[in-house]
């Protein structure tokens, strides 16, 4: 059974850093890009960007071009979204998905979601 | 940036009900349009891609039809547990997959 299953709810302070994760199993993870969608609150889906695990060609959003970085570690199944210097206006859930490999780009399994709140 | 725009933003509808939703995209996308049902709290849940490929498990009174700018997702007998929001989502641009600002359904 494919699962992606993210780490859990955190509170931060606005310019502390963050690491979320997304742990893929009963698949090959290295083999099907991730991606990661914003949802902020009472809001819609905003695509974040995207990421390949099995050689770590990563693509984002104009939108999320260097305000985070996505990475991954193949070897434990892992992707990450990372913030450096977090802002109040990163307060949102954050989920992980799989592209699938139809040909199509479809997102065919999600994440449960991480909630990131920015708060002082 | 590709753009979708979904019509309408909400919808009021009654069990029973055949119900259409509308994407447009800013420029053609071929078939590349996908839909995904959210319910408050949980994680988004593909029912379309390819425009009008019905996602394995998802039940067949959902359909999708369309290509090139104009999208529909029509669900023929709305149901109780179909009340949700719904989003369409591109997938043309490589790895720039934009989706729309989403249509919620409510219980009229």
């Amino acid at each position: 059974e494919v699962q992606l299953v993210q780490s859990g709810a955190e509170v931060k302070k606005p310019g502390e850093s963050l690491k979320i994760s997304c742990k893929g199993s009963g698949y090959s993870f290295a083999t099907y890009w991730i991606g990661w969608v914003r949802q902020m609150p009472g809001k819609g889906l905003e695509w974040m960007g995207i990421i390949y695990p099995g050689d770590s060609d990563t693509r984002y959003s104009p939108s999320f071009q260097g305000q985070v970085t996505i990475s991954a570690d193949k070897s434990i199944s892992t992707a990450y979204l990372h913030w450096s210097s977090l802002k109040a206006s990163d307060t949102a859930m954050y989920y992980c998905a799989r592209r699938s490999s139809s040909g199509w780009s479809e997102a065919d399994y999600w994440g449960q979601g991480t909630l990131v709140t920015v708060s002082s | 940036d590709i753009q979708m725009t979904q019509s309408p933003s909400s919808l009021s509808a009654s069990v029973g009900d055949r119900v259409t939703i509308t994407c447009r995209a800013s420029q053609s996308i071929s078939s590349y349009l996908n839909w995904y049902q959210q319910k408050p709290g949980k994680a988004p849940k593909l029912l379309i891609y390819a425009a009008s490929s019905l996602q394995s498990g998802v039940p067949s009174r959902f359909s999708g039809s369309g290509s090139g700018t104009d999208f529909t997702l029509t669900i023929s007998s709305l149901q109780p547990e179909d009340f949700a929001t719904y989003y369409c989502q591109q997938s043309y641009s490589t790895h720039m997959y934009t989706f729309g600002q989403g249509t919620e359904l409510e219980i009229k």
